[in-house]
C-alpha cells in the first residue's frame, strides 16, 4: 500500500541555517503530496502541496519539489527561525477513489535555537 | 471565519468508561474525517463521514469505536469502554463537498488520556 517514510529527527538548527527534511514515499498511480506543519499543542496546518511530478509547492519560505524519479518530496527553507520549531509531517494522497484520505509519515521535530 | 472546533481539548478517562468527542467542522464543510495520533506516530486515519452517511470506515478499530455526523450538530466520535492503548490525540479535519485532500482543514485535536 501507500506509505511515507520522512528522517528521524529531532533535528536542531541554529537560527538562519538552511533546512532540509527528506520525505521519501511508495504510491501507486500519481499521488498528490503535502507538507503540514504542527506547533506545539495545535492541529495540523497545511504547509505546502503538489499535485504532480515537476511541481514545486511553496509558502512561507519553504519549498518542495515533486520528484517522480526518485519518489521524493524533501522539504527545504534557505534560512530558518526560531519559530519554525515545530513538527513537520510529509503525507500523500491517492489518485483513486480513496483520494481524500491521507497518509501520513511519522513526523521530524525540528528546533530552532537563536 | 470559525475553524474546524473541536472538543474538549483534553479528556481524561478510566479504563473501561466512555469516551466523546465532539468536532464541529468548518461552516460550508460537509464532510468529516478523523484521524489518530499514536506517540511518536504519523497521523493514520480512521473514517470519513458526510452528513448521516459514514462513507469509509477502513481505519476504525472493529470493535469499541463508532463514529456519527447527523443531520444537525457535531459529528461525534464514540470509544467504548477506553483502555490505555486507547490514549491518543484524536484530529478531525473537513472539506467542502469536493475531493477531499485539496480543502483540509484540522481542528486542533482531542488529547485522551486513558489511565
Amino acid at each position: 500500500g501507500d506509505s511515507v517514510t520522512q528522517m528521524e529527527g529531532p533535528v536542531t538548527l541554529s537560527e538562519e541555517a538552511f533546512l532540509t527534511i527528506n520525505c521519501t514515499y511508495t504510491a501507486t498511480g500519481y499521488p498528490s503530496l503535502f507538507w503540514y506543519v504542527q506547533y506545539p499543542g495545535e492541529g495540523l496546518q497545511l504547509l505546502l502541496k503538489a499535485t504532480k511530478a515537476d511541481d514545486k509547492g511553496s509558502n512561507k519560505g519553504f519549498e518542495a519539489t515533486y520528484r517522480k524519479e526518485t519518489t521524493s518530496f524533501h522539504l527545504e527553507k534557505g534560512s530558518v527561525q526560531v519559530s519554525d520549531s515545530a513538527v513537520y509531517f510529509c503525507a500523500l494522497s491517492g489518485d483513486s477513489n480513496s483520494g481524500y484520505a491521507l497518509n501520513f509519515g511519522k513526523g521530524t521535530s525540528l528546533l530552532v535555537t537563536p | 471565519n470559525a475553524g474546524v472546533m473541536q472538543n474538549p481539548r483534553h479528556l481524561v478517562r478510566r479504563r473501561g468508561q466512555e469516551a466523546r468527542l465532539r468536532c464541529s467542522p468548518m461552516k460550508g464543510h460537509s464532510h468529516v474525517y478523523w484521524y489518530r495520533q499514536l506517540p511518536e506516530e504519523g497521523l493514520k486515519f480512521m473514517v470519513y463521514l458526510q452528513k448521516e452517511n459514514i462513507i469509509d470506515e477502513s481505519g476504525m478499530p472493529k470493535e469499541r469505536f463508532s463514529a456519527e455526523f447527523p443531520k444537525e450538530g457535531p459529528s461525534i466520535l464514540r470509544i467504548q469502554q477506553v483502555v490505555r492503548g486507547d490514549s491518543a490525540a484524536y484530529f478531525c479535519a473537513s472539506s467542502p463537498p469536493a475531493r477531499g485532500n485539496y480543502g483540509y482543514t484540522f481542528g486542533s485535536g482531542t488529547r485522551l488520556t486513558v489511565v
